[in-house]
């Protein structure tokens, strides 16, 4: 079974701090997403990465920045937390493939609060 | 606009109930997914369709791709049913709906 592990539950910071959440993956899967959910948007992108070292930018990246320097791990940085950053984040990752319709597989998720 | 649209927003249904979720969706699609995710946040993948019927226990998920709809059933519902059901497709990239909230009651 594909583990997306994302390393905190729930998280409590102030605003002004740079933030990281980090999403770890065991299954060697190329691709990896980073989304926020909130109620009555579903699901939105913030990035998304095909590979090792690459980025790409989703619906709404602004205020954040990734990294993607191993295979196995993406992280998500609030480089100055506000608190309309306060949200459920939720990582995914999948098999490279991207025209054929691969499932995403999530991790439980970390609740942000920007206080 | 909305790429994917599911109805309804909320459902409460008695224990024993059938379900059905719909979702529609405007854009070519490569795959279509059921998603279930539980109070607490995890999601968990129910179904990846791309034609016709998929059925795993009480859950079977239909997709029309012509008239470009799918629906999610659930039959004889279970307080353990409860949870937030959520339609997405892959395109060029992941849309998803708003999700479903249902609530099962004993």
């Amino acid at each position: 079974d594909v583990k997306v592990t994302q390393s905190s539950r729930y998280l409590v910071k102030r605003t002004g701090e740079k933030v990281f959440l980090e999403c770890v993956q065991d299954m060697d899967h190329e691709n990896m997403f980073w989304y926020r959910q909130d109620p009555g948007l579903g699901l939105r992108l913030i990035y998304f990465s095909y590979d090792v070292k690459m980025k790409e930018k989703g619906d709404i990246p602004e205020g954040y920045s990734v990294s993607r320097e191993k295979k196995e791990r993406f992280s998500l940085i609030l480089e100055s937390a506000s608190t309309n950053q306060t949200s459920m984040y939720l990582c995914a990752s999948r098999r490279g493939d991207r025209g054929l319709g691969q499932p995403q597989h999530f991790g439980d998720g970390t609740r942000l609060s920007i206080l | 606009k909305n790429e994917v649209e599911q109805s309804p927003q909320n459902l409460t249904a008695q224990e024993g109930e059938f379900i059905t979720i719909n979702c529609s969706y405007s854009v070519g699609i490569s795959a279509l997914h059921w998603l279930q995710q539980h109070p607490g946040g995890g999601i968990v993948s129910l179904f990846m369709l791309s034609s016709g019927k998929k059925k795993h226990g009480r859950l079977i998920a239909t997709i029309n791709i012509q008239e470009k709809h799918s629906s999610l059933h659930i039959t004889a519902s279970h307080p353990r049913d409860s949870a937030v059901y959520i339609c997405a497709v892959s395109s060029n990239q992941f849309y998803f709906g708003t999700g479903t909230s249902l609530t099962v009651i004993p």
